[in-house]
């Protein structure tokens, strides 16, 4: 099993570039997400999906879409990249909805924006 | 809205040591869960113990051993006669009835010097 695999590993992107991180799982897992990572913030919630063609915001969604059109892949979008957006990005997955499964992460993909 | 405070930012030990990481809570559901992870150098998370609000009871994996406490809303990891690969950055993270969304501490980074 791979479990959750993100692609790229490493991106660096100049001001106003768009692209998408990867995130796919193989554990028929129905929930997924994405984390952003800052020094000293902990990790913080983007975005999030219940199951396919569900998605919903979390805490910090502004400048990122998703969507889910399959089970297996969740991916991250950024528009307009900006300095802000720097970070280190997690994808993580886990079976249902449930608050007691505790989530499966990504090695995660580091963003820098130039 | 629930909060996961990790006050201690970084602490740093020598090895054989035991040192415990403090996180305390905040949340108005009476069902909860809480969780550990550890993010070592290498970046990726690492699940360590889950535990619901209805379990107070303490628990002792090895060398690491959690102590819940409802009264004070903490959850504390004690981590006996460290050892250099324990060093890493531990977080401690919420989440709520019908959510599978965490609601992260600022992580503790723990350092073990031999």
């Amino acid at each position: 099993n791979a479990g959750v695999t993100q692609t790229p590993k490493f991106q660096v992107l100049k001001t106003g570039q768009s692209m998408t991180l990867q995130c796919a799982q193989d554990m028929n897992h129905e929930y997924m997400s994405w984390y952003r990572q800052d020094p000293g913030m902990g990790l913080r919630l983007i975005h999030y999906s219940v199951g396919a063609g569900i998605t919903d915001q979390g805490e910090v969604p502004n400048g990122y879409n998703v969507s889910r059109s399959t089970t297996e892949d969740f991916p991250l979008r950024l528009l307009s990249a900006a300095p802000s957006q720097t970070s280190v990005y997690f994808c993580a997955s886990s079976w249902r909805g449930d608050s007691n499964q505790p989530q499966h992460f990504g090695d995660g993909t580091r963003l820098s924006i130039l | 809205a629930q909060k996961v405070t990790q006050a201690q930012t970084e602490i740093s030990v020598v090895e054989k040591e035991d040192v415990t990481l403090d996180c305390v809570y905040e949340t108005r559901d009476t069902t909860y869960y809480l969780f550990w992870y550890k993010q070592p150098p290498s970046g990726e998370l690492v699940f360590l113990i889950r535990r619901n609000s209805f379990d107070e009871q303490n628990e002792i994996s090895g060398r690491y051993s959690w102590n819940f406490q409802k009264s004070t809303s903490s959850f504390n990891f004690t981590i006996t006669a460290s050892q250099v690969v324990d060093s890493a950055v531990y977080f401690c993270a919420l989440s709520e009835l019908g959510y599978s969304t965490l609601t992260f501490g600022k992580g503790t980074m723990l350092l073990v010097s031999p």
